[in-house]
């Protein structure tokens, strides 16, 4: 069965530090893997999918991630932090390239002024 | 843009009722799910479906039941209400069966069971 490990439950940076949030998956077969974010008192909204085209994906709100085959893992990344930022992230896995996902615990981000 | 609403974004019932979540989308997407979202735990899916009159179970289906009467619409329902019900539930929709993995999502109803 497909499964995503997200590394950490609270992440904090200074405004204008690198964001990196850690996600590992687990997969029989090659992967779709998806960030999404969820701001305050909202749903869930994209950020950006691998799809099995180039390994690295950008997405929106300058995050981008980065598939490594070899250390099965899809880590957010951002250079620097913005305030806006301050939200929870969730990487998901698809199960066999359908829209049924399989979502991990989450990440709270924090950015301090 | 694509609206994918729930009718209640607060609810508190108690133990033992009925409980009705209503989720409507309007991009006459062909398939919707319901998750459930607790701290810690993240969202697991509850049922899903791909089609009118069409649902499958998700990973907990124990305790919930699904309704799919017209495309645009994906009903959550508590049989009997229990504790161990009060949670975040999120409706989500996309495009087609093989998807993108783009869904979209409604804001969210929160429950409480007393």
């Amino acid at each position: 069965a497909q499964s995503v490990t997200q590394l950490g439950s609270h992440v904090s940076v200074s405004e204008g530090a690198l964001v990196l949030l850690r996600c590992n998956y687990s997969s029989s077969v090659p992967p779709y893997l998806f960030w999404y974010v969820q701001y305050p008192n909202q749903g869930l909204q994209l950020l950006l999918k691998y799809t099995s085209a180039a390994t690295l994906v950008k997405g929106i709100n300058g995050f981008e991630a980065e598939f490594k085959k070899s250390e099965t893992s899809f880590h957010l990344t951002k250079p620097s932090a913005h305030m806006s930022d301050a939200a929870e992230y969730f990487c998901a896995v698809s199960e066999g390239g359908t829209d049924k996902l399989i979502f991990g615990t989450g990440t709270r981000l924090q950015v301090f002024p | 843009d694509v609206k994918v609403t729930q009718s209640s974004r607060y609810l508190v019932k108690r133990t033992g009722e009925k409980v009705f979540l209503e989720c409507v989308q309007d991009m006459d997407h062909e398939n919707m799910f319901w998750y459930r979202q607790d701290p810690g735990l993240g969202l697991r899916l509850i049922y899903f479906s791909y089609d009118v009159k069409m649902k499958e179970k998700g990973d907990i289906p124990e305790g919930y039941s699904v309704s799919r009467e017209k495309k645009e619409r994906f009903s959550l329902i508590l049989e009997s209400a229990s504790t161990n019900q009060t949670s975040m539930y999120l409706c989500a929709s996309s495009l087609v069966k093989t998807g993108t993995g783009e869904l979209f999502f409604g804001e969210g109803s929160r429950l409480t069971v007393l």
